[in-house]
This record gives C-alpha cells, structure tokens and sequence, in this order.
C-alpha cells in the first residue's frame, strides 16, 4: 500500500530534550511538509522540502529542525528551544495540488 | 502572505439538515482552494478542490463547493448530513503555483446528531 507513515503514534519527552518525529513516504512524491495542529488554530505550517536536500522554513519553524537526505523520508526534529513543543504533529507529501497527510504523531512535553 | 477564516468553529445540526460552512480567504492573486475532512482518530482527507474552471466544485460524499471570487469565499456545502458526516472540516489556500503549500483555517466541528 501506497502511504505516509508517522511513527510513534505517541511520544513522550522531558522538558530539555530534543526529540525526533519520523515521516516515510512511498508515494514518490518529491515534495514534502510538516504540519503542527492546535486546538482552534488549525495547521500551521513548519518546514517543507520541494526535493531531496533542500527545505524552506514555514510559519512557525523556531525551536524545529528538518532534513532531506532521501526522498521518501523527511524528519522532524523539535528542539529545546521550541517553547510549546506539546501538539499534534502532522506530516504530509505532494505531487500536484492537494496533499496527503500521514497519521501523526502526538508530542507530549512535561 | 495569504489567510483563512472559517467563523463557525461548532456547528451542531440534525440528520437530514443542509449544511453549509463559511469559508473566506484573503490574498489578492490567483488560488487554489481546498476542504479537507478529518473524521474520528482518521488522517486528514481532501475532500474536494478548486483549480480554474468551473467554479462550484463536486467533492466525495455528496458534498460541494461554490468559490465567489468576489466575495472571496468558498464555502462547503451538503444537502441532506448524515450521522458519518460528523468531523472536523479545514478549509485551505494557497496562492496559484505556489509550492509553499497550504495556509489552513482553524477549522469547523461538525457534529451531526442523529
């Protein structure tokens, strides 16, 4: 099957720690985004790639870091400066319009 | 850089009801328009999207939407909701060509009771 997958579902963290969120895709898509959700904020984009080994910052890519090293694989990386780190995480690809979003990952920092 | 409002952050209504959630953007070019759907513990869906051409776009499940350049909307709407319909509904833009990708609204709960 064709997809995005996002692992862990679930993730814990301490305060302090950096931790990365994993995404792989097998669709072939070249370009590729990582989405934060927030209750009544809706998704607010991060950092997205268009191809291997180039990425942008988005709206809110303080505290976050990514890297592209292969096509079907685009990491998140949330850092200890990131000062609301606690959200759900989505990642998603895309070949032409619209996109496909894997299952996310739900951060929880305490 | 472009935004979008979805002013109904709740919506409640009865099966058999018409729905119809607000959507406006504003930017001052040319977009793409997009609804997604995010149904219980699901991924986020398209549920439909608006190019060029036509500008009321069918979607899955019955639903639709109508982009009103001037009004600068695109609002999603579905004659008769069902139970299943209940979800959460995200309206998204982003600016023609544009590989950025999409600005989100804050979405829309949509709970359908039956």
């Amino acid at each position: 099957d064709g997809g995005i997958t996002q692992s862990p579902k679930y993730l814990f963290r301490k305060e302090g720690q950096n931790v990365t969120l994993s995404c792989e895709q097998n669709l072939n898509h070249d370009a590729m985004y990582w989405y934060r959700q927030d209750p009544g904020q809706g998704l607010r984009l991060i950092y997205y790639s268009q191809i291997v080994n180039d990425f942008q910052k988005g709206d809110i890519a303080e505290g976050y870091s990514v890297s592209r090293e292969k096509k079907e694989s685009f990491p998140l990386t949330v850092t200890s400066a990131q000062k609301n780190p606690t959200a759900f995480y989505l990642c998603a690809s895309s070949l032409k319009g619209g996109l496909f979003f894997g299952p996310g990952t739900r951060l929880t920092v305490t | 850089a472009q935004s979008v409002s979805q002013h109904n952050h709740h919506v409640i209504l009865s099966e058999a009801a018409s729905l119809e959630l607000g959507c406006n953007y504003s930017y001052g070019g040319t977009v793409n328009l997009f609804w997604y759907v995010q149904y219980p513990g699901q991924h986020l869906q398209l549920l439909l999207k608006y190019f060029s051409g036509d500008p009321l776009v069918k979607g899955i499940k019955g639903f639709e939407a109508e982009f009103i350049k001037s009004k600068f909307s695109f609002n999603l709407r579905k004659p008769s909701v069902q139970w299943s319909d209940t979800a959460e509904y995200f309206c998204a833009v982003t600016p023609s060509g544009s590989a950025r990708q999409l600005t989100f609204g804050s979405g829309t709960q949509l709970t359908v009771l039956p």
